[in-house]
This record gives C-alpha cells, sequence and structure tokens, in this order.
C-alpha cells in the first residue's frame, strides 16, 4: 500500500547515457512533482504537473524531460547525464495545486553518475 | 520571493534532552503555509506538520511541539525528551498560496544527531 512509489531506487551509469526514473503514487491525488537533493541536502523542484499538464518547471537543463502518462504517473527522463547530475530525485504528489495541503514524497532514487 | 532559513546546521544532543529547531522565513504574501518533514537516515522524507498562516495556534504531538509567532515570522520545532530515533535531518518548508504553481521553499535543512 506504497503512497508514492519510484523506480528504481539506486541508478548508477555512465557519462552521456540516457536514463529514466518512474513514479507512481495510488494517493488518488491531482499534482506531481519533481524535486532534486543535491549532496548538502538542499532539495529544489525541477517540475511540476497537473492532471498530466506542466504548471511548474524550473530553470533546469533541457535534457530533463518529465513525462506524464496519467496523473498517477510523472517520470523523468535525462538525456546526455553528466556528473553534476548525481543527486538524490525526489517524486512527490498532493492534492489539487495551489491548495494548503501537504506534499508526500517518494523514497528518492540516487543517481551516480560516473 | 520567498525564503525559508535555517540557521542552525548541525544539532547534537544527548538522549532525554529537549532540543529546539529554529525556522525563519520570508514572504510577501499574507496567506502562506508552513511545513515541517523528516528525513532519517533511510533517506525518504517524512511529513511531519502544516501550519496555516492565519492560524497561530500552537500545536503539541507526543513529544514534538511547534511554535508559529507570525509577529517574528518564525515556526520553531522543539523535540522534548529526546531519543536516538529522533537523528534525522529536519527540513521546514513554505509555500505561498498563490495558485496552481505555488512552489514548495525548503530550507537548507537541520541535522539532529541524538547520542545515547
Amino acid at each position: 500500500d506504497t503512497a508514492v512509489s519510484q523506480t528504481p531506487k539506486y541508478l548508477v551509469t555512465q557519462m552521456g547515457n540516457d536514463k529514466s526514473i518512474k513514479c507512481e503514487q495510488n494517493l488518488g491525488h491531482d499534482t506531481m512533482y519533481w524535486y532534486k537533493q543535491d549532496s548538502k541536502k538542499f532539495l529544489k523542484i525541477m517540475f511540476s504537473y497537473n492532471n498530466k499538464e506542466l504548471i511548474i518547471n524550473e530553470t533546469v537543463p533541457n535534457r530533463f524531460s518529465p513525462k506524464s502518462p496519467d496523473k498517477a504517473h510523472l517520470n523523468l527522463h535525462i538525456n546526455s547525464l553528466e556528473l553534476g547530475d548525481s543527486a538524490v530525485y525526489f517524486c512527490a504528489s498532493s492534492q489539487v495545486p495551489g491548495s494548503p495541503y501537504e506534499q508526500y514524497f517518494g523514497p528518492g532514487t540516487r543517481l551516480t553518475v560516473t | 520571493a520567498q525564503k525559508v532559513t535555517q540557521a542552525q546546521t548541525e544539532i547534537s544532543v544527548v538522549e532525554k534532552e529537549d532540543v529546539t529547531l529554529d525556522c525563519v522565513y520570508e514572504t510577501r504574501d499574507t496567506t502562506y503555509y508552513l511545513f515541517w518533514y523528516k528525513q532519517p537516515p533511510s533517506g525518504e522524507l517524512v511529513f511531519l506538520i502544516r501550519r496555516n498562516s492565519f492560524d497561530e495556534q500552537n500545536e503539541i504531538s507526543g513529544r514534538y511541539s511547534w511554535n508559529f509567532q507570525k509577529s517574528t515570522s518564525s515556526f520553531n520545532f522543539t523535540i522534548t525528551a529526546s531519543q536516538v530515533v529522533d537523528s534525522a535531518v529536519y527540513f521546514c518548508a513554505l509555500r505561498a498560496y498563490t495558485g496552481a504553481n505555488s512552489k514548495l521553499t525548503f530550507g537548507k535543512g537541520i541535522t539532529l544527531s541524538v547520542r545515547p
């Protein structure tokens, strides 16, 4: 009965490769997010989708492309991986955007680029 | 623009001590929401509490209590009689109520170590 799940949990890959991280939520939420947590633990939003529509797109390199096939899924595809992309990526979901409701986070995907 | 400052970076206490984690925020919005999240060593982010800007009542949940003071733009978190399991990184976060594109802004986190 996992609320927000992500796969894989760990991802080790070489520079230049393309990789994807998948996220699914079974909370019935309308909004999903991707966050990046750097080595200093700083958390920053990357993207937000509401009902498959992109509503927040922070200054993220074009190599990062989110895709939402339906409101329960939000995947993150990263092209031409660079060393600086190494981080923990968190997926989250919440009820309708702009509402006061808290966001629930997935377990995170630790991406290591060598 | 909104900002969350957690001036303490690391705190170390001995079990059973009380500890307060400070959070100061900045926002121009009159309606906003404050949150605390816990990130234990296992890495997941656990939601602890949400507070609305128009509700200044303090809250207590077991050993945890939160003190929201609008006058000083602070939302501090106290753990009473700390336990080793409280060891984690604690994040304070702010979201202004400005519509669908309102973002959750996190502080840099406070690493709490509770020694037996």
